[in-house]
């Protein structure tokens, strides 16, 4: 079946806008989580969600960041006012609640703040 | 606070030698290891887990609680193991989260 999406795969804006990137689960997927790659670094969680709501928001770096999800379905994590080191990969990934940790990764969105 | 380290950034081997990717962790529970693998051009994908102690592609790792390691290991490497490798922990319970450590890049060369 199909994989974890995410759009758009690339994205360049410049610094001080606002940006949206989107995910779409595996289905029937409760649960969905947001990293982050910057360069030459390590994955750095986020943010995950347990269907519509959010126990876990202690990675997010700062209060420009935010993210949201539609039922047991799409999320979308939302940059405000962009800075360079904003700049990054940012994955999403999915999991079956009860079936394992096994997370599902999507193919991410590499952000540049110009 | 959990931490992953890999201490090498590279890692270079000849087919058909054996390959040692290390990690090592910190973490006051007991926490669940993984190692993941992203292939050029491919997502980032699970490689395996310590729980289910299999071997995947010829690729074994073992949990040793006393070093605090979870270090991969295969006897005879491949040309098409070349690939970015990330060890992870999970403290568990509800919710999964992963810690990464900065991964490893190993070319296997002919």
């Amino acid at each position: 079946g199909a994989g974890v999406s995410q759009s758009p795969s690339n994205k360049v804006t410049e610094k001080g806008k606002d940006v949206e990137l989107r995910c779409d689960p595996i289905s029937g997927h409760t649960a969905l989580y947001w990293y982050r790659q910057r360069l030459g670094q390590g994955l750095e969680f986020l943010i995950y969600f347990q269907g519509n709501s959010a126990p876990d928001k202690s990675g997010l770096p700062s209060d420009r960041f935010s993210a949201e999800r539609t039922g047991e379905s799409v999320s979308t994590l939302t940059i405000q006012r962009t800075q360079q080191e904003d700049s990054a990969v940012y994955l999403c990934a999915s999991s079956l609640r009860l079936a394992g940790v096994e997370q599902y990764f999507g193919p991410g969105t590499r952000l540049t703040v110009t | 606070a959990q931490r992953v380290t890999q201490p090498e950034k590279l890692l270079s081997v000849f087919k058909g030698a054996p390959v040692e990717l290390k990690c090592n962790y910190s973490y006051s529970g007991s926490p669940e290891l993984f190692w993941y693998v992203q292939y050029s051009r491919q997502r980032l994908q699970l490689l395996l887990r310590h729980i289910s102690r299999e071997s995947i592609k010829g690729f074994t790792a073992d949990l040793n609680k006393g070093e605090t390691s979870f270090h991969l290991k295969k006897p005879f490497a491949q040309e098409e193991d070349s690939a970015m490798y990330y060890c992870a922990l999970t403290s568990g319970g509800s919710n999964y989260k992963l810690t990464f450590g900065k991964g490893t890049l190993l070319t296997v060369n002919p």
